[in-house]
């Protein structure tokens, strides 16, 4: 168990909605980075926050946005669902405000757009 | 072409076998040199990571990073069945970028 938790676990929504999801770090995690995961694309690199902080951004579509809470969970919203977005979605933490490379992962969250 | 390559597999081998993995990159700024493994269906989690050039050995696994040619290897000895999963490298300089992963089977 690597202490970040993912809600909900899988997620069935219809093209063109919105669905929210939720992390919440290793206790003493300051960073929450947010993975895509799918077959064809690997894991890709969604954005970071630092303690409430957008620190970096990769791959990450107009149509999903992040925050982190002054409790440090995040969320990652994503709207306008299309049928590509179906993927497993992870959160990972780490302790440094630069891209840490010891990151702890969650279980992730498996969403299906039908 | 990517910035990291690595064969997505599968790799199936027998049990008690030397297991090589490897990545190839093409960007001389990477420093930090890192290994996951990730089973099916979970997150992935750090194996070994090693800084700049050099060896670096855990117990049956070794990470090797060679920076003249722009090669990293991970070698597993005594392969065991609970070895099954996939193996993602990744490199840092100011971000993370992460190999594809080979999907890796120990057959009993």
């Amino acid at each position: 168990d690597s202490g970040v938790t993912q809600t909900p676990k899988h997620l069935i929504t219809a093209t063109g909605q919105r669905v929210t999801l939720r992390c919440s770090p290793r206790s003493g995690d300051l960073s929450v980075y947010w993975y895509q995961q799918s077959l064809d694309q690997g894991l890709q690199f969604l954005i970071q926050y630092y303690n409430g902080e957008e620190r970096a951004k990769g791959n990450i579509l107009e149509r999903f946005s992040a925050q982190q809470f002054p409790d440090l969970h995040s969320e990652l919203n994503l709207s306008s669902l299309e049928l590509g977005d179906s993927a497993l979605y992870f959160c990972a933490s780490s302790v440094e405000s630069e891209i840490g490379y010891e990151q702890y992962f969650g279980p992730g969250t498996r969403l299906t757009v039908t | 072409q990517k910035e990291v390559e690595q064969d997505p597999g599968p790799l199936s081998v027998p049990e008690g076998a030397i297991v090589s993995l490897n990545c190839t990159y093409s960007n001389s700024a990477f420093q930090y040199f890192m290994w996951y493994r990730q089973y099916s269906r979970k997150g992935p989690e750090l194996l070994m990571y090693t800084y700049s050039s050099g060896n670096k050995e855990d117990g049956r696994f070794t990470a090797q990073v060679d920076k003249s040619s722009k090669y990293i290897s991970l070698f597993i000895r005594d392969s065991q069945p609970s070895d099954s999963a996939t193996y993602l490298c990744a490199m840092r300089n100011y971000q993370l970028i992460w190999g594809a992963g080979t999907k890796l089977i120990i057959k009993p």
